[in-house]
């Protein structure tokens, strides 16, 4: 069975400072992880994806995510942040089927 | 629009009744998915079709709960009996193919039971 864990259900930082969001997944075998957005009223896009390509995963809007075997992370940075990545973060995780199994989402608010 | 379309996107019913939620995906997407996601936690598997056929239906909650997709496209929740734990946002989601395929999700269908 596969599950992932989001560590933070919110986060507040401050505009340009770093943003981290921590996600630990269990798998059986080797995993395709993923980080997708929600804001407010809308349905999830996709940030980002590692599916056993390169460890260190750039998505949009200057976020990129470093997949760790030994550690079991996919955690999410972005060096500065800004006011409109105020949103709901969700790491999912994937075996090499379909299914997705999402974590429970981390809230990200940004100070001025 | 080229987006995944998801009807209606609110809707408020009474205990016992017959709801059904539509989605409209991607033209060309096979894999089609239905998730629901309630309030303060990610989204939860219900339903996975490939084509016409539902090809995993372990998440659905119990035998009140349906989906079809007769023509490989359009697909239809439907929810019998409606109960007040059933409120939640019906997320549906379409991909090119399985496996690592980007999910491309609508903007939900909200339900709230009264």
């Amino acid at each position: 069975a596969q599950s992932v864990t989001q560590l933070g259900s919110h986060v507040s930082v401050s505009e340009g400072a770093l943003v981290l969001l921590r996600c630990n997944y269990s798998s059986s075998v080797p995993p395709y992880l993923f980080w997708y957005v929600q804001y407010p009223n809308q349905g999830l896009q996709l940030l980002l994806k590692y599916t056993s390509a390169a460890t260190l995963v750039k998505g949009i809007n200057g976020f990129e995510a470093e997949f760790k075997k030994s550690e079991t992370s996919f955690h999410l940075t972005k060096p500065s942040a800004h006011m409109s990545d105020a949103a709901e973060y969700f790491c999912a995780v994937s075996e090499p089927n379909y299914k997705l199994s999402f974590g429970a989402g981390t809230t990200v608010t940004v100070r001025a | 629009g080229a987006g995944v379309s998801q009807t209606p996107s609110n809707k408020v019913t009474e205990k016992g009744k017959y709801v059904e939620l539509r989605c409209d995906p991607i033209s060309g997407h096979t894999a089609l998915y239905w998730y629901r996601q309630s309030l303060g936690q990610g989204p939860e598997f219900l339903i996975y079709f490939q084509g016409t056929g539902a090809a995993d239906d372990s998440g659905l909650p119990n035998d009140r709960f349906f989906a079809v997709r007769p023509e490989g496209s359009v697909s239809t929740l439907k929810i019998q009996r409606t109960e007040r734990g059933d409120s939640a946002m019906y997320l549906c989601a379409s991909s090119l193919s399985q496996g690592a395929g980007e999910l491309f999700f609508g903007e939900g269908s909200r339900l709230t039971v009264l």
